[in-house]
């Protein structure tokens, strides 16, 4: 079955960069991009951006377009979002997904922005 | 981008309601809409891709229809487990979200 399995929660100081992984199986990686989402607490859902695992190519929203990086590891399956020059207000849990569909979420990772 | 538009922000219904959700685009999508339901402390759950196509598992209670600018989630026959938050998302362009419904039965 699908899976998609994102590293533990993390915590940073303003300023910082933070890199969270999201570990695919159960279907071919390269057959579907990667879509990043965020969620603070209590609020909504927010897309942050999407990644094809073939050409490494990546998009992302306006808002993001300066602090995200999008990555791969193609030989273990593997997404990567790094978001620089932390805020607070970007403590949120962050979700991989797949395909334009988002048919399969990871379980999200808790990033903790604090001084 | 393409801005989604979701109303009622939240809703209360009794079990046995029916209740619709709906959610619009500033510029066509088609029908590339997804609806999810999210209960606290869960990941997303996808319900509806394609604007009214059934996730398999999910229950017939829960129906999708629209395309262009205007899309509707209903649920027939509410259960208490329905009791979560709603939210669309258009990936026609660039992905965006609706900001929510939250429904409490």
């Amino acid at each position: 079955q699908v899976q998609l399995v994102q590293s533990g929660a993390e915590v940073r100081k303003p300023g910082a960069s933070v890199k969270v992984s999201c570990k695919t199986s159960g279907y071919r990686f390269s057959s579907s991009e990667i879509n990043w989402v965020r969620q603070a607490a209590g609020q909504g859902l927010e897309w942050m951006g999407w990644m094809n695992p073939v050409s490494g190519a990546s998009g992302s929203a306006q808002k993001f377009q300066v602090r995200v990086t999008m990555t791969r590891d193609m030989s273990i399956s593997t997404a990567y979002l790094e978001l620089s020059n932390l805020r607070s207000d970007d403590s949120a849990i962050y979700y991989c997904a797949r395909g334009d569909g988002f048919d399969s979420w990871g379980q999200g990772t808790l990033v903790t922005v604090s001084s | 981008d393409t801005q989604m538009t979701q109303s009622p922000p939240a809703m209360s219904a009794s079990v046995g309601d029916r209740v619709t959700i709906t959610c619009r685009a500033d510029q066509g999508i088609g029908n590339y809409l997804v609806w999810f339901q999210q209960k606290p402390g869960n990941v997303p759950k996808r319900l509806i891709y394609g604007a009214s196509n059934l996730e398999s598992g999910v229950p017939s209670r829960f129906s999708g229809s629209g395309s262009g600018t205007e899309f509707t989630l209903t649920i027939t026959s509410l259960e208490p487990e329905d009791s979560a938050t709603y939210y669309c998302l258009q990936h026609s362009s660039f992905p965006s979200f609706g900001q929510g419904t939250r429904l409490h039965i």
